[in-house]
């Protein structure tokens, strides 16, 4: 019940395009819904957090869309570039604060230039 | 400011050493967070702890393994008798957490630890 199953385990975009990436949750007292950005070699960072009481959270060109009842939330990069290419993870905790999180395994994204 | 500083970056054990691996957290933040993360795989929360203080430590294997962030100096996560299954990287992350704030995390660069 602690798992955040994350999809595609890799995935190859265009300069331009869209990348989505999806996970889902079981666990109904997450409440906490953050995405990661990581570089080879590199830690984590924080790219865009979201909570349960609004549906779509946008920062520049980077997207949480939160589905409550399918217990699904999703990251979507417009005009995808070269720069973005790294891994994502999403993770979810309780308590409405980053303690604890549960990551997913990881999407693997490459921009083609 | 700097970051969350952790080292050594790189450590290679012997299976049966030990191996110590520690995080200075960003200035200001007295809360400490240890994740695992295995090739291929998501981070695995560990532990957490504020100054002299284990919060939660439900990640941690049993034995083997302990961590602690005295008053003064960085926290330190200890792996004794190491095995090759513990070889993996290692991050550190530290938080200012406020009342009413999600405490975000900040993460280091990891250590890096294989065990031969």
């Amino acid at each position: 019940q602690q798992q955040v199953k994350q999809s595609p385990q890799s995935l190859i975009v265009q300069k331009g395009g869209i990348s989505i990436i999806n996970c889902a949750y079981e666990n109904t007292a997450f409440d906490y819904f953050p995405w990661y950005q990581q570089f080879p070699g590199k830690g984590p960072a924080l790219l865009i957090a979201i909570r349960p009481d609004v549906s779509e959270k946008k920062e520049g060109r980077f997207t949480i869309s939160f589905n409550k009842s399918a217990k699904q939330f999703s990251l979507h990069i417009m005009d995808s570039q070269p720069g973005d290419s790294a891994t994502y993870f999403c993770a979810a905790s309780k308590g409405g604060s980053a303690r604890q999180l549960t990551f997913g395994s990881g999407t693997q994204l490459t921009v083609l230039p | 400011n700097a970051g969350v500083m952790q080292n050594p970056r790189h450590l290679v054990r012997r299976r049966g050493q030990e191996a110590r691996l520690r995080c200075s957290p960003m200035k200001g933040h007295s809360h400490v967070y240890w994740y695992r993360q295995l090739p291929e795989e998501g981070l695995k929360f560990m532990v957490y702890l504020q100054k002299e203080n284990i919060i939660d430590e439900s990640g941690m294997p049993k034995e083997r393994f302990s961590a602690e962030f005295p008053k003064e100096g960085p926290s330190i996560l200890r792996i004794q008798q190491v095995v090759r299954g513990d070889s993996a990287a290692y991050f550190c992350a530290s938080s200012l957490k406020t009342a009413g704030s999600t405490g975000e995390l900040f993460f280091g660069e990891g250590s890096r630890l294989t065990v031969l």
